[in-house]
């Protein structure tokens, strides 16, 4: 059990849907951070929030939207998604944001998109 | 660029010892982490290193030299539950994380 779960575990999703990817924390940390992570590649940061201010946003489209209600929860919201946006989601918090600080990340949803 | 290299795959014994390296090329360094990742599950933490040398902890050990930008990642008495991969991460001066695609140990009896 590493304190943060993310819902659900598993989407499939048509390219005209709209859906939400939910992550939650229990560690009491203060930064959450979305990643992707594609077969055989290096894991992708897509967002970053430290104190619930978005402090990253590494040029990802549009279609992926976030939001940080409060330092326990992040969601990242679906919508026109195309195939290549299949992947695993990855959910990590850390006590802060900097140096020495390590990542706790959630078990991933796995998304395909069809 | 910032970028991460890490052989992709390594195979390894049962009870033998396998070292994992790492080179990095980032702007400014604040430090070297290995991940571990089991098929289908999270990346979990496994070491830290910011200043040049060895650290140990338990069968893992890790080791970092800043000047050659080179780590290494080397477990010991290796068993088949170490049978995952290992991700070689670097942060750089604006604490950005440079994520290597990870090496696929696999263990063999």
């Amino acid at each position: 059990e590493t304190g943060v779960t993310q819902t659900p575990r598993h989407l499939v999703m048509g390219m005209t849907n709209k859906k939400s990817l939910k992550c939650e924390q229990h560690l009491g940390h203060n930064a959450m951070y979305w990643y992707k992570q594609s077969a055989k590649k290096p894991l992708e940061l897509m967002f970053v929030y430290s104190l619930e201010e978005r402090v990253e946003n590494n040029s990802v489209p549009s279609r992926f939207s976030p939001e940080c209600p409060n330092s326990s929860h992040l969601f990242l919201h679906l919508h026109t998604l195309q195939p290549e946006d299949s992947a695993l989601y990855l959910c990590a918090s850390s006590p802060n944001r900097g140096p020495t600080y390590e990542q706790y990340f959630g078990p991933g949803t796995r998304l395909t998109v069809t | 660029g910032q970028n991460i290299d890490q052989p992709t795959e390594m195979t390894a014994t049962e009870g033998a010892i396998v070292q994992i390296n790492c080179t990095y090329q980032t702007s400014g360094f604040n430090g070297l982490f290995w991940y571990q990742q089991h098929a289908g599950e999270a990346p979990t933490f496994l070491s830290y290193n910011v200043l040049d040398g060895l650290e140990e902890k338990g069968r893992f050990s890790s080791f970092l030299s800043r000047s050659k930008g080179y780590s290494y990642l080397l477990l010991k008495e290796l068993q088949m539950k170490d049978s995952a991969s290992y991700l070689c991460v670097a942060m750089d001066s604006n604490y950005q994380l440079i994520w290597g695609a990870g090496t696929k140990l696999i263990i063999k009896p």
